[in-house]
């Protein structure tokens, strides 16, 4: 399976813009970078996905390297509902519903 | 939008008892089901992917035998846990993907072995 590199954790202050990188030297070009994050008790939670381009939507910017072999994860002005674990995962087209998780990076956000 | 209903929350069962939970998709139409095992050491095991008019594939580690799994439509799947031990326990979690391209979550079932 291809394989993402992430930090184990990560801290931040309320308010501030976080930057959770990733790195994914072995990416296939058929291979699409997801981002879920997952708090205690609960099931993933679907951030953002992209595959060349640079993505944003409300909850987080994309930003993938040229290359693809690392990608960034930008989450704007955090709040303490953004501490989680985020999953940075690599999904090959037509696999369905199946990804791969790994550790996952924490996020800590203290006020 | 697009949920994923998992029952129930937490279960606890005794060594060597089978437990069944659900997995229910709604606001769209679930075409592949994946189920998930995490453990207590927070790591992720896929368990087996089922996709309509294909069959059920499961990882290895993995059997159809100890955990059973069935997709009859577009909005439910369920799996057994058969002969439930403590190497079992873990939050068990159904992702489910219709015509998006991310896959949608269900919140799991906490299963207990006692």
């Amino acid at each position: 399976d291809a394989k993402t590199t992430q930090p184990d954790s990560m801290e931040s202050t309320e308010g501030e813009t976080v930057h959770l990188p990733c790195s994914h030297a072995t990416i296939s070009g058929n291979e699409y970078i997801y981002w879920y994050r997952q708090v205690p008790l609960q099931g993933p939670e679907y951030v953002t996905h992209g595959l060349q381009q640079n993505t944003t939507n409300s909850m987080a910017f994309l930003a993938i390297a040229s290359d693809r072999k690392s990608s960034t994860l930008i989450l704007p002005h955090v709040s303490l509902r953004d501490a989680a674990v985020y999953h940075c995962i690599l999904r090959p087209q037509g696999t369905g519903s199946k990804l791969s998780f790994g550790k996952g990076a924490k996020l800590t956000v203290s006020p | 939008g697009a949920l994923v209903y998992q029952y129930p929350r937490r279960t606890i069962c005794k060594s060597g008892t089978s437990m069944r939970m659900e997995c229910q998709a709604v606001g769209f139409q679930a075409t592949s089901v994946a189920w998930y095992r995490q453990s207590p050491q927070k790591t992720f095991e896929l368990i087996a992917l089922s996709t309509v008019n294909s069959a059920i594939k499961y990882e290895q580690n993995f059997t159809q035998e100890k955990f059973p799994i069935s997709h009859p439509n577009l909005s439910f799947s369920s799996m057994t846990v058969l002969n439930a031990y403590l190497e079992d326990r873990g939050l068990y979690l159904c992702g489910a993907r219709g015509g998006h391209t991310e896959v949608f979550f269900g919140k799991g079932t906490r299963l207990t072995v006692v």
